[in-house]
């Protein structure tokens, strides 16, 4: 399957500040990127969705101005946690899905932790 | 209507035996049903997929049943290992439109040696 990498793996920040975090797909054209966020032993939870060249779409309930989703090529997409909250200390996960494929191939995750 | 249910919550088998975890859906327009494997700390990694034109499909000692008529899907984990005690997620997509995943709500299996 893609191999697609996350960076960095880990982050811990204050409240207030901004992370930046990396999905790079490293084998394969990315039409698709995904981002997630998952709770401890919960499920997946899907926050966006985005395209190469477009503004991502994102769920109901995901603040789009918190976080910011940038998708500039086929190979790399940008999730930006603006004014990080202890509340947003999440494993955050993105995944990859080429064009005419059904497969979401997913990074290693990152784990933010916000003091 | 977008739920996929997903049971048992967590799941405990002997080494060799084997371990069965059941989705369920209501939407008839899922057409691609994946299942996919994590571990602590790591991101999901594909086991093996199904569509619904087929009932059964096998990969090494990973078995994906698939029950169209009831819409219901199983994974089965033939002489299951240590090494496979992790958390399981089935999903369901339509591979049309945006393509986004209902995720069931996971399955903890713990094999013990």
């Amino acid at each position: 399957g893609a191999v697609v990498s996350q960076h960095p793996s880990w982050v811990i920040c204050k409240s207030g500040t901004s992370v930046k975090i990396e999905c790079r797909s490293l084998d394969f054209q990315a039409t698709t990127m995904f981002w997630y966020r998952q709770f401890p032993k919960q499920s997946l939870m899907l926050m966006a969705t985005s395209n190469e060249g477009s503004k991502a779409t994102y769920e109901q309930g995901v603040e789009k101005d918190k976080f910011l989703i940038n998708h500039a090529s086929l190979t790399l997409s940008t999730l930006t946690v603006t004014s990080a909250h202890p509340e947003d200390s999440s494993f955050y996960i993105c995944s990859e899905q080429g064009a005419g494929t059904d497969t979401q191939y997913f990074g290693p995750g990152t784990r933010l932790t916000v003091l | 209507q977008q739920q996929v249910k997903q049971s048992p919550q967590s799941l405990i088998v002997q080494k060799g035996g084997i371990s069965i975890i059941n989705c369920a859906y209501e939407n008839t327009a899922f057409d691609y049903f994946p299942w996919y494997q994590q571990f602590p700390g790591k991101g999901p990694a594909l086991l093996i997929a199904i569509r619904p034109d087929v009932s059964e499909k096998k990969e090494g000692r990973f078995t994906i049943s698939f029950n169209k008529s009831a819409k219901q899907f199983s994974l089965h984990i033939m002489d299951s290992q240590p090494g496979d005690s992790a958390t399981y997620f089935c999903a369901a997509s339509m591979t049309s439109g945006t393509y986004k995943y209902i995720f069931g709500t996971g399955t903890r299996l713990k094999v013990l040696a």
